[in-house]
């Protein structure tokens, strides 16, 4: 069965520093997307990142990157010099399937707080 | 581009009335998910179109939960004879290439 599974569920640091946040997946397919979103304050849900399985290379998109190890199942998101406004909650979430669409498995979100 | 756009974002029901939301996909994608967010359960997907075809609707409760998409700038999801239950986040995600943009969400009250 697929399943995504976010085991800290609240982080806080401290402005400028570099945090990470882990997610590990279950999954029975060779072909697999991973995704990390954030939920803001205000309930908005926004895209960060990517990585598809079959690439090696981790994602590097602005000041978020991915810490992807397929034979651990996990995919880590680093933020480096995190900002008072990446506080918000970050949610890992899977792809199964060859296709470019299909539905979303969630893990349940890690809250980050970033202190001034 | 105006992203997905959601309407109404706030909507109370009495116990039994009806419930109809709506969903405007970022023009261009040709897919359409639905999900629900509770405290309780998180993220849950209810049901996803693509080409404005039901592709899966495996999150969906049998009953009193029905989603349509009759054209491609639009979707629905219908609730009847709303429970307190029910009460949740709806959300409507539309992609093009993998990556899901949500709009910003219909929160539904069950009184």
């Amino acid at each position: 069965a697929q399943k995504v599974t976010q085991t800290q569920t609240s982080i806080s640091v401290m402005e400028k520093t570099t945090v990470t946040m882990d997610c590990v997946y279950e999954t029975q397919d060779s072909s697999y997307f991973l995704f990390w979103y954030k939920q803001t304050a205000s309930g908005e849900i926004v895209f960060l990142i990517r990585q598809d399985s079959y690439k090696k290379e981790n994602a590097t998109v602005g000041h978020y990157s991915l810490n992807f190890q397929k034979p651990k199942s996990s995919i880590g998101l680093i933020i480096t010099a995190t900002q008072i406004e990446d506080s918000a909650v970050y949610f890992c979430a899977m792809r199964e399937g060859v296709g470019d669409n299909s539905k979303l498995i969630w893990g349940l979100g890690t809250s980050l707080v970033v202190n001034p | 581009n105006a992203g997905v756009i959601q309407t109404p974002r706030h909507k109370v029901t009495g116990k039994g009335q009806e419930a109809t939301l709506w969903c405007e996909p970022i023009s261009g994608h040709s897919a359409v998910f639905w999900y629900r967010q509770t405290i309780v359960q998180g993220l849950e997907f209810l049901t996803y179109f693509r080409n404005q075809a039901p592709i899966d609707d495996s999150g969906m409760p049998k009953e009193r939960f029905s989603a349509q998409m009759p054209n491609q700038s639009h979707s629905t999801l219908k609730i009847q004879s709303t429970q307190p239950q029910d009460s949740a986040v709806y959300l409507c995600a539309s992609s093009l290439l993998g990556e899901q943009y949500f709009g910003p969400g219909t929160r539904l009250t069950v009184l």
